[in-house]
């Protein structure tokens, strides 16, 4: 399995662009989540879905949207790029565990996409 | 905001057993706490999580108070590669409503 992969790696935007960050998974997992760490913090949880066909929001959903056609994509889109979406922007699946079991919905990571906007 | 609190840094010998505290005095009964962590540039990695009891896997131990007010995560070798940010989380609510709500770490540097 490849586990959780991300694109771009890197990207550079100007202020107004828009761009889809991209995050797929293999473990056919139900939860998938999207978050943003800007330097030197904890990741803020931007939003997260629990199937196809459902997302919600989560701390910092502003200026942000999402989508989720299939079990195992699920992209995040920025419309108008602000400075302030200048972030290493994380994604993370889980399958929830079983009561009690082991590794209870346990995430796993991706890369991580290293975005700045100018 | 977080319901953890840690220290901001610490460090230890390689070989050696590194010991990092955490405290969540507000855990509420059915809350787990997990131990999460991130090498630089990386994204974060699961170790371990634990609900009352003491757990023990391939990576690390995890030691919880009886009141569940405080744990340890212990590294009991400690290697350069452990060098990373280590992030206590307390796993607020349950299934499709329950977060990871990650602070800002510890981050641990490990000495040859």
């Amino acid at each position: 399995n490849a586990g959780v992969t991300q694109t771009p790696k890197f990207r550079i935007l100007k202020i107004g662009q828009s761009m889809t960050l991209q995050c797929t998974q293999d473990m056919n997992h139900n939860y998938m989540y999207w978050y943003r760490q800007d330097p030197g913090m904890g990741l803020k949880l931007i939003y997260y879905s629990v199937g196809a066909g459902i997302t919600d929001k989560g701390e910092v959903p502003n200026g942000y949207n999402v989508s989720r056609s299939t079990t195992e994509d699920f992209p995040l889109r920025l419309e108008l790029a602000a400075p302030s979406q200048t972030s290493v922007y994380f994604c993370a699946s889980s399958r929830p565990g079983l009561a009690g079991g082991r590794g209870r919905d346990t995430q796993y990571f991706g890369p991580g996409t290293r975005l700045t906007v100018l | 905001d977080a319901k953890t609190t840690q220290p901001t840094s610490m460090d230890c010998a390689e070989g050696r057993a590194a010991n990092l505290p955490c405290n969540h005095s507000t855990i509420s009964g059915n809350e787990y706490v997990y131990w999460y962590r991130q090498i630089h540039s990386q994204g974060p990695q699961y170790i371990i999580h634990g609900l009352k009891n003491n757990e023990t896997n391939e990576m690390a131990s995890l030691i919880i108070t009886e009141d569940r007010k405080s744990s340890t995560l212990i590294l009991p070798h400690a290697t350069l590669r452990d060098t990373a940010v280590y992030y206590c989380i307390v796993r607020v609510g349950i299934g499709a409503n329950s977060k990871l709500t990650f602070g800002k770490g510890i981050t641990l540097s490990v000495r040859p």
